[in-house]
């Protein structure tokens, strides 16, 4: 079955730190993995993707995500975080050219 | 840039009641998309939709719910008697063709059912 882990519910970094989430997927193949981002009351943005090719991808904001094969996972990160990066993360898997599937999400606190 | 609109941003709405919630999706994109986040859980798929006809829908998506696309611009998400577990965001997105596997999602529809 096509399904999304993000084990962290919530976590909390401090401003300037670095950041990652982690994102694990089940799927029998290579899917679609999308990281979106939505800020309180918000709509979803997509901060990146990856559909093939070169296994780390860059994505707005300063975010990059790191393909692995061999441990089914999509991790985000950033290497030093502001303020307004406090949101909530959803990893999101695709199988073809439709639904997405998305994770429970983890949400991004962050310490001045 | 183009993006997707919904309205209206917030509804509440009594028990029962119908509720249609409205989409313009990003102009020439051809696959439209429903999906509901309930507060504190995760974004689901409700429905997909091409070439005016449903693709795909989930268990989520019963009779009470239809969705059509009348005139070629709107996309709309019909709840036909709204129950209060119905009380969810509701995004609409869009995917532009066949090859391009982004979907670009809309700010939101608040629905209260009180």
């Amino acid at each position: 079955a096509q399904s999304v882990t993000q084990p962290d519910i919530h976590i909390t970094v401090s401003e300037g730190a670095s950041l990652e989430l982690r994102c694990n997927y089940s799927y029998g193949a290579t899917p679609y993995l999308f990281w979106y981002v939505q800020s309180p009351g918000q709509g979803l943005q997509l901060l990146l993707k990856y559909f093939s090719g070169d296994t780390l991808v860059q994505g707005i904001k300063g975010f990059e995500a790191e393909f692995k094969r061999s441990q089914s996972s999509f991790n985000l990160r950033k290497p030093s975080v502001h303020w307004s990066d406090a949101a909530e993360y959803f990893c999101a898997l695709s199988g073809g050219y439709n639904k997405l599937i998305f994770g429970a999400g983890t949400r991004l606190a962050v310490h001045p | 840039e183009p993006e997707v609109t919904q309205t209206p941003s917030h509804q509440v709405t009594q028990m029962g009641q119908e509720v249609i919630l409205r989409c313009v999706p990003i102009s020439n994109h051809l696959y439209f998309y429903w999906y509901r986040q309930i507060l504190g859980q995760k974004v689901e798929f409700l429905v997909s939709f091409y070439n005016n006809e449903i693709s795909e829908k989930s268990e989520i998506f019963d009779d009470q719910f239809s969705v059509e696309r009348p005139d070629g611009s709107n996309f709309t998400l019909k709840i036909r008697s709204t129950k209060l577990e119905d009380s969810a965001m509701y995004f609409c997105a869009s995917r532009p063709r066949q090859g391009e596997n982004t979907i670009y999602f809309g700010e939101g529809s608040w629905l209260t059912v009180v």
